[in-house]
């Protein structure tokens, strides 16, 4: 059964940095890319972040482009986001979702979340 | 960025009923839309990829269709684990961009 389970969240002054994980199980990691989601206090989802499974390839928002970096470590089978340069908006629920390819992707594996709130 | 607009924002309706949401896209994305529910405070579920291929393990009441700018996604007869809000995102380009939500809610 695929598994991931994020953890790293928590409050952070403005400016602040924070340091998200995704531990994934059930699957073979390195062969999938994986996706950053979030979604802000009663708003919509957000992608924010890609990763191919060999860390070839890489996008960003331009919401978060340039703060934030996605990388993986396939040996320990976990995804990370290091957030820097917090900003208030950048308060929400963050998803680690599995990159599912076969000529097109879609997101079909998420996470139970991870709650970021960038408060002073 | 690939603009996607759902309609309606938001619809009451009852168990049994029939129940469409409808997509479009701001250019064309061919087929490559697909459809998630959110069922409150949790975490999204895939439910159809491709425009029209249903997920395994997602009931055939869920059908999806469209293609190029309009999509929909309906629900031949609510059940009550159907109250939820759905996302159409795109995966033509990125940035992947998702609709604003519709929200099912229980007449």
């Amino acid at each position: 059964e695929v598994q991931l389970v994020e953890s790293g969240g928590g409050v952070v002054q403005p400016g602040g940095s924070l340091r998200l994980s995704c531990a994934a199980s059930g699957f073979s990691f390195s062969t999938y890319a994986m996706n950053w989601v979030r979604q802000a206090p009663g708003k919509g989802l957000e992608w924010i972040s890609y990763i191919s499974g060999s860390s070839v390839a890489i996008y960003y928002s331009d919401s978060v482009k340039g703060r934030f970096t996605i990388s993986r470590d396939n040996a320990k089978n976990s995804l990370f986001l290091q957030m820097d340069s917090l900003r208030d908006d950048d308060t929400a629920v963050y998803y680690c979702a599995r990159d599912y390819w076969n000529d097109v992707d879609w997101f079909d594996s998420w996470g139970q979340g991870t709650l970021v709130t960038v408060s002073s | 960025d690939i603009q996607m607009t759902q309609s309606p924002s938001s619809l009451s309706a009852s168990v049994g009923d029939r129940v469409t949401i409808t997509c479009r896209a701001s250019q064309s994305v061919g087929t490559y839309l697909n459809w998630y529910q959110q069922q409150g405070g949790k975490a999204p579920k895939l439910l159809v990829h491709s425009s029209s291929i249903l997920q395994s393990g997602v009931p055939s009441r869920f059908s999806g269709s469209g293609s190029g700018t309009d999509f929909s996604l309906t629900v031949s007869s609510l059940q009550p684990e159907d109250f939820a809000t759905y996302y159409c995102q795109q995966s033509y380009s990125t940035p992947r961009t998702f609709g604003q939500g519709t929200k099912v809610e229980l007449k």
